[in-house]
């Protein structure tokens, strides 16, 4: 497609139960940023990946979230042991820089979200 | 450390009034500095951005923004509010490439409710 896909939108589970949460970005876009945005708390960064590198994990909050890249396109991020606090909406964004960081205009492509409820 | 402020949770305008969302920053080195607009239940969509160049940055739907270096402040403005730009606003900050991350950091978000 032409923009930003994740899925699913839309995810309840019950507190313990493991989630993935899959991005599909714009195609060609080598970078891919994961944010969590919770009510009345902005976005918060969660991790990055920039083609071959390794990703830039340093906003993930414990250990039970990680994610993987997959041949530099799709990603998954998957949140164990799911916690009641770990209710929010998972975004994906997406931008073009190459390795050196030329081509970088420095806006990032979103999806429309993945809406996670821990009951 | 990047950061970005939005010191309004809400703010409120007549339609057909001008409207500014105000934003300040804090960064090493000179700024991009984004604006980024979400509708309910939709991600968020690029408005505008200010890398070098003219200190008033034009974007999608007739908003503009002001880059003051010495304020380190980037408001996002439009000269008449429409209903229909209600919405909620994020400012974003990154390093420049080749001076840090390639992260943004984004503020908290303003909701703009604009009355008929």
């Amino acid at each position: 497609g032409a923009g930003v896909s994740q899925s699913p939108s839309n995810k309840v589970t019950e507190k313990g139960k493991d989630v993935e949460l899959r991005c599909d970005p714009i195609s060609g876009h080598t970078a891919l940023y994961w944010y969590r945005q919770s009510l009345g708390q902005g976005l918060e960064f969660l991790i990055y990946f920039q083609g071959n590198s390794a990703p830039d994990k340093s906003g993930l909050p414990s250990d039970r979230f990680s994610a993987e890249r997959t041949g530099g396109s799709v990603s998954t991020l998957t949140i164990q042991r799911t916690q009641q606090e770990d209710s929010a909406v998972y975004l994906c964004a997406s931008s073009f820089r190459l390795a050196g960081g030329g081509g970088d205009t420095g806006e990032l492509f979103f999806g429309e979200g993945s809406r996670l409820t821990v009951l | 450390a990047q950061s970005v402020a939005q010191p309004e949770d809400q703010v409120n305008v007549a339609e057909g009034n001008p409207l500014t969302v105000k934003c300040t920053y804090s960064v090493s080195g000179n700024p991009y500095l984004f604006w980024y607009v979400q509708y309910p239940n939709r991600g968020l969509q690029f408005l505008l951005k200010y890398i070098t160049g003219d200190n008033l940055v034009k974007g999608s739907y007739g908003f503009e923004a002001e880059f003051n270096k010495s304020q380190t402040s980037f408001h996002l403005k439009k000269p008449s509010a429409l209903v229909s730009d209600s919405a909620l606003y994020f400012c974003a900050v990154r390093d420049p490439p080749g001076r840090g991350s390639y992260i943004p950091t984004f503020g908290r978000g303003t909701s703009l409710i604009v009355h008929p």
